[in-house]
């Protein structure tokens, strides 16, 4: 059974552009969560997508956004770019129904602003 | 409002010896608790959880135990491993509504020790 794939892995982008992140989930999981990771923060949820809805939502600025497809594919968009949004971008895939409690993280894709 | 915290940032253990990671939280009405183990370059790992309504519970040489009058979870790790050097995160599941937001600490760095 595949585990969670985020793509790209690495990405450097300069201040002003925008980023779109990909995260593939377990085959079967209906839910993805996205999280934001620094060394200064730790990990801050972004958003849930469940069923291509958005379920859930973090104290994120409407620069970040999401979507879910009926594959259950998630992509991540952060427009705007600005230094401090450089860090770690984790999704997460889940059944999604109550009480399951079981995430599994995906390795991340590390964004570096310039 | 909610908050997740760690009392150390930093633990060393000698390999072998038991290792205790703890957390506080602050809110009384989070349904149940999750720790996850990050190792470098990778995502977090969902190591166990436990529920508001216990107190304990045990998995393959981990337990957590949970104290819902002090506000105060632990992680205890039997005869620690070089593999068990990592982050640690506790984290917090509110369920609002049918909704489950995952809100996590800032992290324990666990180093053993050979």
């Amino acid at each position: 059974k595949a585990g969670v794939t985020q793509t790209p892995r690495y990405l450097i982008k300069t201040r002003g552009q925008q980023v779109t992140l990909s995260c593939s989930p377990i085959s079967g999981h209906r839910s993805v969560s996205w999280y934001q990771q620094t060394p200064g923060q730790g990990l801050q949820f972004l958003f849930e997508y469940f069923s291509e809805t958005q379920r859930n939502k973090g104290n994120f600025p409407g620069r970040f956004s999401g979507r879910q497809f009926s594959n259950s594919r998630s992509e991540m968009n952060v427009s705007t770019l600005e230094l401090g949004d450089s860090a770690l971008y984790l999704c997460a895939s889940s059944l999604g129904a109550a009480g399951d409690t079981e995430a599994f993280f995906g390795q991340g894709t590390r964004l570096t602003v310039v | 409002g909610e908050s997740v915290g760690l009392h150390l940032p930093t633990l060393s253990v000698q390999e072998g010896d038991n290792s205790i990671i703890n957390c506080a939280y602050s809110n009384s009405a989070s349904d149940y608790f999750i720790w996850y183990k990050q190792e470098s370059g990778k995502g977090p790992q969902f190591i166990i959880d436990i529920r508001s309504n216990m107190d304990k519970r045990q998995g393959q040489r981990v337990t957590v135990l949970l104290n819902k009058t002090v506000k105060h979870l632990s992680l205890q790790i039997a005869a620690t491993q070089p593999g068990d050097s990592a982050v640690y995160f506790c984290a917090e599941i509110l369920n609002n509504f049918g909704n489950e937001k995952l809100t996590f600490g800032t992290g324990t760095r666990l180093t053993i020790i050979p």
